[in-house]
């Protein structure tokens, strides 16, 4: 099993640009969420899905879109990348929507914004 | 609301000291409590959990940690640190019925020789 992988590494963007941050996850999942670190914030949780088709926000939803088509891909987007988020992003998932199981996290994605 | 304290930026010990990273917590109803650790460029990693019945919980690498529901803590203890040890760790809380997990801001653990 790869676990849950998110490309790219890095990416730096300019002030207004948009893009997609990706994510898959092969342990079949149910729920699956986006999160960004920030120093002295811990992480903040930005979206989350508890299956395909559903979707709901967490505590910083502002600038970021998210769908989920398959139980395997959460992608998350960025409509007009502004400086505030600049950030390293976590996509994470875990069995069941229960709330007992562990996440596993991808390795993450640094994003910089001009 | 749920939320989570890590009254510690930074723990500072020397190898083979026991070790305790603080938590406490706030939530309604009984708790799901974890503990993740974090090394440098790296996602975060499980460590334990504690769901419901005893209150000390073993994890991995020999960590430990205990649920005091009077004191709504779940610190994590290790009897002997390593200089491996040293990473960012994180507490988080679920309350049962809410759907998000909340992360504390870290703690970083230095462990020196």
């Amino acid at each position: 099993n790869a676990g849950v992988t998110q490309t790219p590494k890095f990416q730096v963007l300019k002030t207004g640009q948009s893009m997609t941050l990706q994510c898959a996850q092969d342990m079949n999942h149910e729920y699956m969420s986006w999160y960004r670190q920030d120093p002295g914030m811990g992480l903040r949780l930005i979206h989350y899905s508890v299956g395909a088709g559903i979707t709901d926000q967490g505590e910083v939803p502002n600038g970021y879109n998210v769908s989920r088509s398959t139980t395997e891909d959460f992608p998350l987007r960025l409509l007009s990348a502004a400086p505030s988020q600049t950030s390293v992003y976590f996509c994470a998932s875990s069995y069941g929507t229960s709330g007992i199981f562990e996440q596993f996290f991808g390795p993450g994605t640094r994003l910089t914004v001009l | 609301a749920q939320s989570v304290a890590q009254p510690e930026d930074q723990v500072n010990v020397a190898e083979g000291n026991p070790l305790t990273v603080k938590c406490t917590y706030s939530v309604s109803g009984n708790p799901y409590l974890f503990w993740y650790v974090q090394y440098p460029n790296r996602g975060l990693q499980f460590l334990l959990k504690y769901i419901t019945g005893d209150n000390l919980v073993k994890g991995s690498y020999g960590f430990e940690a205990e649920f005091n529901k009077s004191q709504t803590s779940f610190h994590l203890k290790k009897p002997s640190a390593l200089v491996s040890d040293s990473a960012l760790y994180f507490c988080a809380v679920r309350g049962a019925t809410a759907s998000k997990l909340t992360f504390g801001t870290g703690t970083r653990l230095q462990v020196t020789l």
